[in-house]
């Protein structure tokens, strides 16, 4: 069956530098979910999309955008890289409401 | 607000023992969904098992059973004969329902396995 597909795995980037997390939903899933994991830590929700539009936000830096486009597909973009930003970043989707949420295999970003 | 606690960050078992993953969780809502998650040393979040508020009856799957009680907002997890393969970090989490979706899950600190052989 397909899961979520979140690309890409790994990431290095530099201080200051900009990096873009892509994420596509299992196929038909109308809701796709951020969150941030830092070492050593619990999933933090950065934020949620239903239908392409923003549903609800979390601990999401200013710095930090996203968006879902119309093939559901989801973008986390994310500018001025501190170092504290690096983390494994997931990607969940789900049908509606709070169903099981399946989530991606994370991009592990890494800023140097 | 909600909020989920796993008292245990780390337990260390020998293979074959029977082992209880606690999680206590506190909303405000009526109406909710617990899950559990099994994160490997590779990454990745597992999907175990979701729980709606109304559904108090405990779960059996194979060597898994959840013992899901309102009365004291706990929704603990329990591996029989565990086995080298079950090491990770298991983490309990919480989503309040909500009219629309999008509702996000809250995690539990996590509690990390070791079993040994």
């Amino acid at each position: 069956a397909a899961g979520v597909i979140q690309s890409p795995r790994h990431l290095i980037k530099e201080k200051r530098e900009t990096a873009t997390l892509k994420c596509y939903p299992i196929p038909r899933h109308d809701t796709v979910y951020w969150y941030q994991q830092g070492p050593g830590q619990d999933p933090q929700f950065l934020i949620s999309f239903y239908e392409k539009m923003q549903s609800d936000k979390g601990s999401i830096p200013d710095r930090f955008s996203a968006q879902q486009f119309s093939d559901y597909h989801s973008e986390l973009n994310m500018s001025s890289l501190e170092l504290g930003d690096s983390a494994l970043y997931f990607c969940a989707s789900s049908l509606g409401g709070p169903t099981e949420a399946f989530f991606g295999q994370g991009t592990r970003l890494t800023v140097v | 607000a909600q909020k989920v606690t796993q008292a245990q960050t780390e337990i260390s078992v020998v293979e074959k023992e029977d082992v209880t993953l606690d999680c206590v969780y506190e909303t405000r809502d009526t109406t909710y969904y617990l899950f559990w998650y099994k994160q490997p040393p590779s990454g990745e979040l597992v999907f175990l098992i979701r729980r709606n508020s109304f559904d108090e009856q405990n779960e059996i799957s194979g060597r898994y059973s959840w013992n899901f009680q309102k009365s004291t907002s706990s929704f603990n997890f329990t591996i029989t004969a565990s086995q080298v393969v079950d090491s990770a970090v298991y983490f309990c989490a919480l989503s309040e329902a909500q009219d629309n979706a999008g509702n996000m899950l809250t995690f539990g600190g996590g509690t990390r396995l070791m079993v040994k052989p």
